[in-house]
Parts: C-alpha cells; structure tokens; sequence
C-alpha cells in the first residue's frame, strides 16, 4: 500500500528565506509525483508534475525534485513571501489492482511572515 | 470561464434531506474525480469516471452517488448523509485519467447538521 508522508507538518519563515519542504512514499512504483498549492477553504492549484523519469522540474521560485530509490521529493522555494503562504500537498499516482491510483500527502501549512 | 466549476459553494444539509453537487469543466478533458477533504486527514479519491465511465470506487458509502451525463459535467448525489460526512467536495479533471496533470475545482464546503 502506498503511503505518503509531508513533513514538517506546519512551517513558520520569514520573508526573504529559502525553504524545502518534503514528501516521502513507500513505494517506487509510481507514474509520477505532483504538487500542488491550496489556499484556505479553497481548491487546489497544481504547481509542478514529475514524471517518473524526470529528477526535477522547476517553475520560476519554485524547484521540485524526486528521488525514486529513496521515496522522497522535495519542494524548494526561493526568497518566499507573504503570498506563497498556503498548504502545500504532495501527491503520488501510482498502478494499483483497479487500474490507477493517487494517493496525497497531508500537508504542509505554510507561514511566510512580512 | 474558469476551467473547473463547482456549485454550490456551500451547502447545509438535514441527516434525512437529498441534495446534489455539481462540478463542470470547460477543458475538454476525458477524466473527472470527486474528493472529499477532512479536517486533519488527507485528501481521499471518492470516484473517477473516464470516457464517462466509473473505473475507480474507493469503497465509499453508498448514501453517496456520483453520476457523470457528459464528459463535462459530474455531479455527486447526496442522500441520508451522516454529521461525519461534513467536508470540503473537491471536483478534479485532467486529460486521461491520473497521468495528467489534474485541475481542481474551488470546492463545495458541506455541512450535515
């Protein structure tokens, strides 16, 4: 069964600071590794997609990478600011029995403080 | 327009009242999910259809019935629900199921009195 865990759970920075934030699964069998951004009481934005074979993507501030043999990726964000704060998830597709399957992490509630 | 809507936004029910959720996408994608999102759990897959066609059902309850007419439009029937089943219903679609991306709705809050 796979199992996805985000640690810290919770994370409090001020503005300016560079931040990793972390995604751990049990299983290697997966299609690929997604993170997204939700804002309060809202739906979720996604913000990058690795595939399986990628090691990283990188969207402006933002760098993920992957690491398939250790179950672990990463989420960096440079020079953080008020705005980037939010819950950020991870989540894993993966083939199961049925067919597909995707399964997330529980978070990682993000503070940036001015 | 946005690419995923959801409707309503909020919804305060009755344990014995019947209502519907409604989630619609103007992406032109093959695959559509329910979520429901908990106080302190993490997000759970409740169903997915693709090509308008259920291929995922997660053991959910079956006071909860989805049904997809078209391959924009998705709606979850709610019936005899439980205080328990108070959540955040999030609406997703992405291209072909689960190697997409998928986009997410704003959510319809629910709340079973």
């Amino acid at each position: 069964k796979q199992e996805v865990t985000q640690i810290p759970a919770a994370l409090s920075v001020p503005e300016g600071e560079n931040l990793v934030l972390n995604c751990s699964f049990t299983d290697s069998a997966i299609y690929n590794l997604q993170w997204f951004r939700q804002d309060p009481g809202k739906g979720l934005t996604s913000l990058l997609l690795i595939q399986s074979s990628q090691r990283e993507q990188t969207s402006g501030r933002l760098n993920a990478s992957l690491d398939k043999s250790s179950g672990r990726s990463t989420l960096y964000i440079a020079a953080s600011q008020p705005g980037d704060s939010a819950t950020y998830l991870c989540a894993i597709q993966f083939p199961n029995n049925a067919g597909n399957m995707l399964t997330f992490g529980g978070g990682t509630r993000l503070m940036v403080k001015p | 327009e946005t690419g995923v809507t959801q409707t309503p936004r909020h919804l305060v029910m009755g344990m014995t009242n019947k209502k519907s959720l409604k989630c619609e996408q103007h992406l032109g994608h093959n695959a559509m999910y329910w979520y429901k999102q908990s106080a302190k759990k993490p997000l759970e897959l409740m169903f997915v259809y693709s090509l308008e066609e259920r291929v995922e059902n997660n053991s959910v309850p079956s006071r909860f019935s989805p049904e997809c007419p078209n391959s924009s439009h998705l709606f979850l029937h709610l019936h005899t629900l439980q205080p328990e089943d108070s959540a955040l219903y999030l609406c997703a679609s992405s291209q072909e199921q689960f190697v997409d991306t998928q986009y997410f709705g704003p959510g319809t809050r629910l709340t079973v009195l």
